[in-house]
This record gives C-alpha cells, structure tokens and sequence, in this order.
C-alpha cells in the first residue's frame, strides 16, 4: 500500500514568509508525527497528533510553528515568519497508534530552504 | 540531560566485511531501542528494535547488541553490501511510552565496492 508522503518535497523561500507543508499518512493511522532534521543532524521531535487528543506540541520550538491534522488525516505544518535558521528537512512519520513499540513510518520528507 | 548520541559519526567498510555501528545512551530508564536507516534523500526506514529485557536480537543480517550494564547497543551488519551505504540512527523510548523517539546524531556508512 502507499507509504507516507509529504509535499513538497523541496521549498525554497525568502525570510519573512510564511510556509505550510503537508504531510499525508498511511491510511489507517491515528499517529502522526512531525520532525525537523537539520544538516547533520539527528531528528528533532515538533509534534504529535493522536486521534482526536489534543496534539503534543511540546517541540515546536517557538510560536511561529503551529500544525494542523483535519479529519484526523492529512497534516500542515506551517511556519510563519520564516527564518533562516528554520532551513531543513522537515519529515512527518505516522503509526497505527501512538504507542512507543508501534513502528513509525516516515515519509521522504520536505526540504526547506530559507534565503 | 539525558541523550542518545554515537561513538563514531562516518564508517568506512570494505564490500563483504562486517560493519558494526555503535551508539550510547545515558537514560537508564530507557526500555526500548530503535536502529533506523536513512537513504540519501529519503525518510529513515526501520531496521530493527530490541527491548531492554533482551541483550541480542537478529534479522536478516542484521544483528542489534544491547549491554544495559554500560548503555550501549550497537547494530552489527554482515556482509556489508553496497545498498547499506546510508545513515543509522538509533532511537530510545522511556517506559512511559508518551514521549515520541529520541534519536542520535546518526552514523554515516559508507561501503568500498
């Protein structure tokens, strides 16, 4: 069946503005998560959505950052007022529960570049 | 604070040799660990868990070691191939289970034909 995917898979956009991007789980999933990835780096927890629970955002790492999952599906991250140092991969996992030993499934992933 | 982090950051091995990738972890609380592979490009891709009531667990060429006694587990690969050339994180969860993974910084592979 289809995996997880993101889109886009490359944004490029001047400082300032403000960026969503999208993440499509695989069906049947009730977990979803977003990470940041930067250059070199290990996978820096954002957020989780479990069902209809409130979500986890105990990683934003400021207010700029705020997702979004509708109908318990697809996910948005957005960021507004992009900075440089918000330049990475942004990747989104889902599991069929959020359950520490349900496996993650990630997608490819979305690459952010702020200029 | 408490972290999972890796010994070696790149890793050069021979086609055909045996590849072993290392990582400690500092959270003794930790019960269950995760070895992912990361493409050049793409998500990373499970490979193989082990939870803290085992010491070894095998799959296919893949091993996983976990030494509870010095917080260190290790991911042993045979007979490295050119298609494991990627980037292993490993990722630990505490037994509350409510917090999501928490990965290294990740080793880079890389195999000689």
């Amino acid at each position: 069946g289809a995996g997880v995917s993101q889109s886009p898979s490359n944004k490029v956009t001047e400082k300032g503005k403000d960026v969503e991007l999208r993440c499509d789980p695989i069906s049947g999933h009730t977990a979803l998560y977003w990470y940041r990835q930067s250059l070199g780096q290990g996978l820096e927890f954002l957020i989780y959505f479990q069902g209809n629970s409130a979500p986890d955002k105990s990683g934003l790492p400021s207010d700029r950052f705020s997702a979004e999952r509708t109908g318990g599906s697809v996910s948005t991250l957005t960021i507004q007022r992009t900075q440089q140092e918000d330049s990475a991969v942004y990747l989104c996992a889902s599991s069929l529960e959020h359950k520490a030993r349900d496996t993650q499934y990630f997608g490819p992933g979305t690459r952010l570049t702020v200029l | 604070g408490e972290s999972v982090g890796l010994h070696l950051p790149t890793l050069s091995v021979q086609e055909g040799d045996n590849s072993i990738i290392n990582c400690a972890y500092s959270n003794s609380a930790s019960d269950y660990f995760i070895w992912y592979k990361q493409e050049s490009g793409k998500g990373p891709q499970f490979i193989i868990d082990i939870r803290s009531n085992m010491d070894k667990r095998q799959g296919q060429r893949v091993t996983v070691l976990l030494n509870k006694t010095v917080k260190h587990l290790s991911l042993q690969i045979a007979a490295t191939q050119p298609g494991d050339s990627a980037v292993y994180f490993c990722a630990e969860i505490t037994p509350s289970g409510n917090t999501p993974l928490v990965f290294g910084k990740g080793t880079r592979l890389s195999v000689i034909a």
